[in-house]
């Protein structure tokens, strides 16, 4: 059963860089099987997907986030992490990771999700 | 981008009711619409995809339909774990986006 686990820290100072690190298990990052994919939700707010990475390497960001953001994958951990750069309060929210599952005849979507973390963006 | 709204934004019910909640996207999406629910402190789990597949371990009393621009979510018979917020995500094309959520109350 595929469970996805985020962690790091909970509070960052503005300018700063935000990271975080999703931990998979029940499956490999490599397997091909799910896109990686990062998604934020302030608080009391609605849901902003921020991107997604294959195994091999390619990403796909969040044209709003790009400049800030870094997705990797680290093979040898069965890791997925975030980096968000510049920080400010407006990235204040709860992160959670998700597998993204892509098939043919319109099947794409975000499952499971990771229980989620609360960054908090203050000095 | 594509955008996602959402009605109604609130909506109270009671436990047995039969609700309805709508998600219309701003372009067409053909069938790439997802619907999730989620309940306080937790994260988001998938119901519905392609518009009107139902996700494994989900129960019947979820469905969704609509094809193009205009969506669908029908909860038959409200059961009291069904009170949360659900969204509706489109798949077509990134930046992937959700509508502004839907809060199901009791009433």
């Amino acid at each position: 059963q595929l469970q996805l686990h985020e962690s790091g820290p909970g509070l960052v100072k503005p300018s700063e860089t935000l990271s975080l690190t999703c931990t998979v298990s029940g499956d490999s990052v490599s397997s091909g099987t799910y896109y990686w994919a990062w998604i934020r939700q302030p608080p009391e707010k609605g849901l902003e997907w921020i991107g997604n990475i294959y195994y091999s390497g390619s990403t796909y960001y969040n044209p709003s986030l790009k400049s800030r953001v870094t997705i990797s994958v680290d093979t040898s951990n069965n890791h997925v992490s975030l980096k968000l750069s510049s920080v400010t309060a407006a990235d204040t929210a709860v992160y959670y990771c998700a597998s993204w599952y892509s098939s043919g005849w319109y099947t794409n979507y975000f499952d499971p999700w990771g229980q989620g973390t609360l960054v908090t963006v203050s000095s | 981008d594509i955008q996602m709204t959402q009605s109604p934004s609130s909506l109270s019910a009671s436990v047995g009711d039969r609700v309805t909640i709508t998600c219309r996207a701003s372009q067409t999406i053909s069938n790439y619409l997802n619907w999730y629910r989620q309940k306080p402190g937790k994260a988001p789990k998938l119901l519905i995809y392609a518009a009107s597949s139902l996700q494994s371990g989900v129960p019947s009393r979820f469905s969704g339909s609509g094809s193009g621009t205009d969506f669908t979510l029908t909860i038959s018979s409200l059961q009291p774990e069904d009170f949360a917020t659900y969204y509706c995500q489109q798949s077509y094309s990134t930046p992937y986006t959700f509508g502004q959520g839907t809060k199901l109350e009791i009433k």
